[in-house]
């Protein structure tokens, strides 16, 4: 099975500060990357995702993430965080056709503070 | 606009006891998932369903069974609950091949 970590288990910052989620994969063969975030008391939700193309993917809320091969890692982005960005971030990775075969992160917990 | 329904936000059972977690969606999905959410280790896939009655096991399956008689409704069940089932319990569902997996609030079980 795909092994995903990430390497940050507890993430504080500030309001309007930059902020980076790292993730790094094991696989050898192409997979199809997700960010899944999932705020207080609710289940979790797509943020973005890498399946082909640009390696460079971008949420609609001001996200980012970049998929790096050689270094087998998807590391999430946001320039400038919002309290309402508070929440817990999955990296899922898939390797084959089937997304049952998706992998999930331990979690990183983004605390936006103001 | 809740498309995945989990029936129980919270449950609270004595070990031994047959546990039911009900998940209905509404999107006309052929997929159908259950996950097991622990602090530290993320989401690990217990079952997951392709179509009616069919079901597959997943990366923990044992103590666990699952139902699908209709399309959109998927169960879990504890045959006999432990305490090491003590967990959140996530349902998704999904088109096959889309990769984008729409998840229920979740339902977190107590066993005591």
């Amino acid at each position: 099975a795909q092994s995903v970590t990430q390497l940050d288990s507890q993430v504080p910052v500030f309001e309007e500060a930059p902020v980076e989620l790292r993730c790094n994969y094991s696989s050898s063969v192409s997979v199809y990357l997700f960010w899944y975030v999932q705020y207080p008391n609710q289940g979790l939700q797509l943020l973005l995702k890498y399946l082909s193309g640009s390696t460079l993917v971008e949420s609609i809320n001001g996200f980012e993430a970049e998929f790096n091969k050689s270094q087998t890692s998807f590391h999430l982005r946001k320039p400038s965080v919002h309290i309402s960005d508070t929440a817990e971030y999955f990296c899922a990775v898939s390797e084959g056709t089937d997304d049952y075969k998706l992998s999930f992160g331990a979690g990183t917990t983004v605390t936006v503070r103001a | 606009d809740v498309k995945v329904t989990q029936s129980s936000r919270y449950l609270v059972k004595r070990t031994g006891e047959k546990v039911f977690l009900e998940c209905v969606q509404d999107m006309d999905h052929e997929n159908m998932f259950w996950y097991r959410q622990d602090p530290g280790l993320g989401l690990r896939l217990i079952y997951f369903s392709y179509d009616v009655k069919m079901k597959e096991k997943g990366d923990i399956p044992e103590g666990y069974s699952v139902s699908r008689e209709k399309k959109e409704r998927f169960s879990l069940i504890l045959e006999s609950a432990s305490t090491n089932q003590t967990s959140m319990y996530l349902c998704a569902s999904s088109f096959p091949g889309r990769y984008v997996l729409t998840f229920g609030a979740g339902s977190r079980l107590t066993v005591l």
